[in-house]
């Protein structure tokens, strides 16, 4: 079975300091990851994913994630926080190959940046 | 990537009654899933709407509380039958388009918010 486990459910950072995120999963197979945010009354929006293709993937808006086999891990980061970022953030995995398309998701980390 | 829409965007509810969500999609999409979002809460998979046939509910889910039609390839609804307050939350319907391929990246719709009183 699969599942995400996001490490802070709140993460408190100053403007223009950096963003880090935690996110470990656990899957039988090579996953898919994601993360979305979910700005406050808006709906989810995708930053970025991981495909296999690279271990360093880029997303919208600066963000980036790094996906660490050896640790389980998949923590998105931005090197310097703006007001625009405060909001909630999924990390979600995914394995189309064991015949399940849905996805997981974490329980969820809330951003706040103080100005 | 695809265009969703849901209607309604909200709505408040009596207990006892039942609301019927829509969802539309500007493209046709190989799969389409529903999700609850309880308050301060993640999102919880409620079922897979299958195109001409049974939707697929996850453990938790059933298809009495929520029924679930999809006749088309861009078209889903999701019904909340005889709503309690517990039923507040927002529902939010997401797909699978054609040019995801392997890797299961889903778009998701605006949601819509339910209160029951």
């Amino acid at each position: 079975a699969q599942s995400v486990t996001q490490l802070d459910s709140h993460v408190s950072v100053s403007e223009g300091t950096p963003v880090l995120l935690r996110c470990n999963y656990s899957s039988s197979y090579s996953p898919s990851l994601f993360w979305y945010v979910q700005h406050p009354n808006k709906g989810l929006q995708l930053l970025l994913k991981y495909t296999s293709a690279a271990t360093l993937v880029k997303g919208i808006n600066g963000f980036e994630a790094e996906f660490k086999k050896s640790e389980t891990s998949f923590h998105l980061t931005k090197p310097s926080a703006h007001m625009s970022d405060a909001a909630e953030y999924f990390c979600v995995v995914s394995d189309p190959r064991t015949g399940r398309r849905a996805l997981t998701f974490g329980s969820g980390t809330r951003l706040q940046v103080q100005p | 990537s695809a265009v969703i829409s849901q209607k309604p965007s909200r709505d408040i509810c009596q207990r006892g009654t039942s609301l019927t969500i829509q969802c539309q999609v500007d493209s046709q999409v190989t799969m389409m899933f529903w999700y609850r979002q309880q308050p301060g809460q993640s999102l919880t998979l409620i079922a897979t709407a299958n195109q001409g046939s049974e939707a697929t509910y996850e453990s938790g889910f059933v298809i009495d509380k929520f029924p679930i039609s999809r006749p088309n390839l861009t078209f889903s609804t999701l019904t909340v039958s005889n709503m309690s307050p517990e039923d507040s939350s927002i529902y939010l319907c997401s797909v699978v388009s054609r040019t995801s391929g392997l890797y299961n990246e889903q778009f998701f719709g605006p949601g819509t918010r339910l209160t029951v009183l």
